[in-house]
């Protein structure tokens, strides 16, 4: 059984489109993530939700809207393509969200846009 | 400005020898140290971690070493097996940044048979 799951794991799409990526966990966590992976192999944290409030927003355009519909799901939309948001992104989840915990990743998703 | 750096983007070492990767941070509010293992295509996993009260942490061929002075800390795997090949990152989070990971850029391992 998967902990964290991510759809899709592939998205190719055009500039100016709109998309949506899903991710799901299993391990009865209350706080979620999203983070980027650039061209450089950065891992970037997006957001955070604990219990379907938003808790850590970084600089992000705000193209993007994460979404919780409840704890166990964090859905990231984004807006208006652009080339720029090619990268793999990748859902996390912890316990509380609190000090010294340990994040558990999904699988990513590979987003290209042309 | 990169608060963790992994300056080796590439280590390969025969097997049964130990590896050695390192990472420096900046930022002396960071308490809690992480390493992650990713294999291509899939997602990071959790290695080791440590808390800035310890310098050390083992849990079977994986130790991390801590050492706050420097700023420095380092995974050791000993012996190295081929399946240990991957992209290792450290990562790090402070009391302050509630659950903020600060991800270094990789190493990658290649253990050759």
């Amino acid at each position: 059984d998967t902990a964290v799951s991510q759809t899709p794991k592939y998205l190719v799409t055009q500039m100016g489109n709109d998309k949506s990526i899903k991710c799901e966990q299993n391990l009865g966590h209350d706080t979620m993530y999203w983070y980027k992976q650039d061209s450089k192999k950065f891992l970037k944290i997006m957001f955070s939700y604990n219990n379907k409030e938003l808790i850590i927003n970084e600089t992000v355009p705000n193209r993007f809207s994460p979404k919780s519909p409840d704890k166990a799901h964090l859905n990231l939309h984004i807006n208006s393509l652009e080339l720029g948001d090619s990268a793999v992104y990748f859902c996390a989840s912890s316990l509380e969200g609190g000090e010294q915990e340990t994040q558990y990743f999904g699988p990513g998703t590979r987003l290209l846009v042309l | 400005d990169q608060q963790v750096k992994q300056n080796s983007p590439s280590l390969s070492v025969q097997e049964g020898r130990i590896s050695i990767l390192n990472c420096d941070y900046t930022n002396s509010m960071f308490d809690y140290f992480l390493w992650y293992k990713k294999y291509p295509a899939e997602g990071p996993t959790f290695l080791i971690s440590i808390s800035s009260i310890k310098d050390k942490n083992e849990d079977g061929r994986f130790t991390v070493f801590l050492n706050k002075s420097a700023k420095h800390l380092s995974l050791h795997i000993v012996p190295s097996q081929p399946g240990d090949s991957a992209v290792y990152f450290c990562a790090a989070s402070a009391y302050s940044n509630t659950g903020k990971l600060i991800f270094g850029q990789g190493t990658t391992l290649q253990v050759k048979p």
